[in-house]
């Protein structure tokens, strides 16, 4: 079956934009989880969505923000952008228990001038 | 607070053996999972431990001390395409994961 998938794989962005990245799950998978990897902070936890609804959440500002649709494709999206967020951001996608069965997605690769 | 550690960087032989530390502390403990990064990859699982003791599969293992909060990963017959990050990682009690900032190993031949 076809992996986790995040569209785009690339992207630049000037601070002060907004960007959405998209991730779809595997097919019967429900929860997805966001984590921003950068060199110096390794994999931070962003937020979790299941069923549609935000089950768990990391220490991030609330400009990073996130979605859940019904066929548990998710998005996030950050708000006035700031140079320290250009990171990879991974996507994974489990079927029920977000950290069992975890499988990651190649990650949107956002670079912020 | 929510701490892991590891060594930043390791290198190793092919065909030796080598062993990436992590120790944590963590609201609560869920369990500990390695992954494998290759540069430019995603992170893939390779391990994961509840119980204290070693869990072995294949050419790869791994350990468990939660007394110690301690963990440590084991790659014996080391190959070339085990250059990699290697990612410690704790379940915490709200089930979020915490990593570490990952161990990066060079194999030289």
């Amino acid at each position: 079956k076809a992996g986790v998938t995040q569209t785009p794989r690339y992207l630049i962005k000037t601070r002060g934009q907004q960007v959405t990245l998209s991730c779809s799950p595997i097919s019967g998978h429900r929860s997805v989880s966001w984590y921003q990897q950068t060199p110096g902070q390794g994999l931070q936890f962003l937020f979790e969505y299941f069923s549609e609804t935000q089950r768990n959440k990391g220490n991030f500002p609330g400009r990073f923000s996130g979605r859940q649709f019904s066929n548990s494709r998710s998005e996030m999206n950050v708000s006035t952008l700031e140079l320290g967020d250009s990171a990879l951001y991974l996507c994974a996608s489990s079927l029920v228990q977000a950290s069992l069965g975890q499988v990651f997605g190649p990650g949107t690769r956002l670079t912020v001038l | 607070g929510q701490n892991i550690d590891q060594p930043t960087e390791m290198t190793a032989t092919e065909g030796a053996i080598v062993q990436i530390n992590c120790t944590y502390q963590t609201s609560g403990f869920n369990g500990l999972f390695w992954y494998q990064q290759h540069a430019g990859e995603a992170p893939t699982f390779l391990s994961y431990n509840v119980l204290d003791g070693l869990e072995e599969k294949g050419r790869f293992s791994s350990f468990l001390s939660r007394s110690k909060g301690y963990s440590y990963l084991l790659l014996k017959e080391l190959q070339m395409k085990d250059s990699a990050s290697y990612l410690c990682a704790v379940r915490d009690e709200t089930d979020k994961l915490i990593f570490g900032t990952g161990t990066r190993l060079q194999v030289f031949p």
